[in-house]
């Protein structure tokens, strides 16, 4: 298994543009989530899915987009970037039921000028 | 929102120490996790707490969940630089069982 594969690694946006942050997971996980992460504030859940065709909103959900068409692919939209998007970004999947936890992937960082 | 309450925010140890880093929550947890992240990497799940009272080891880390299921400790044994990293705390419930609001994380350091 790949685990939680997030593409790119790294990006740079202007100020207004849009882009699909990737995320993909290979371990049939129905649950799947966005964070950002900035200095100071810890993780924030910006966007969660519990199957394919269901999403809700998190902590921190304006400016973005999901959609989760398949059970495996969960992708972040960015609708038009702005600097204050500027962070971190982690997309995770939960694995358990009654014990459970949460992996994440290696993160995209996103730097929006 | 429910929160959950990480302190310190820093702790800078010499090798060989012990570190202990404590969360703390304003409701009653159904359970509580605890992930690490190295410098530069993501999370990754360290444990699951969901008795109250419970406590586990790993190794050298000692997790334990308050009898009141309102707070929980991490505790590691004679640090060792392998160890540097934020620990954060994790509530799962978050009022739908599926949002796992997180702690702002302890930034550990280790001298060696």
């Amino acid at each position: 298994n790949a685990g939680v594969t997030q593409t790119p690694k790294f990006q740079v946006l202007k100020t207004g543009q849009s882009m699909t942050l990737q995320c993909a997971q290979d371990m049939n996980h129905e649950y799947m989530s966005w964070y950002r992460q900035d200095p100071g504030m810890g993780l924030r859940l910006i966007h969660y899915s519990v199957g394919a065709g269901i999403t809700d909103q998190g902590e921190v959900p304006n400016g973005y987009n999901v959609s989760r068409s398949t059970t495996e692919d969960f992708p972040l939209r960015l609708l038009s970037a702005a600097p204050s998007q500027t962070s971190v970004y982690f997309c995770a999947s939960r694995w358990g039921q009654g014990l459970y936890g949460y992996t994440f992937g290696s993160g995209t960082r996103l730097t929006v000028v | 929102g429910q929160q959950v309450m990480q302190i310190p925010q820093y702790q800078h140890v010499q090798e060989g120490e012990d570190f202990t880093t404590y969360c703390n929550s304003s409701t009653t947890l159904s359970n509580i996790q605890w992930y690490k992240q190295r410098p530069g990497g993501h999370p990754v799940f360290l444990i699951q707490l969901v008795k109250s009272g419970e406590v586990k080891k790993q190794k050298r880390l000692t997790f334990q969940f308050g009898e009141a299921k309102k707070n929980s400790s991490l505790h590691i044994t004679a640090t060792q630089t392998t160890d540097v990293g934020t620990y954060f705390c994790a509530d799962p419930s978050g009022g739908s069982n599926y949002k796992l609001t997180f702690g702002k994380g302890t930034l550990l350091t280790v001298n060696p």
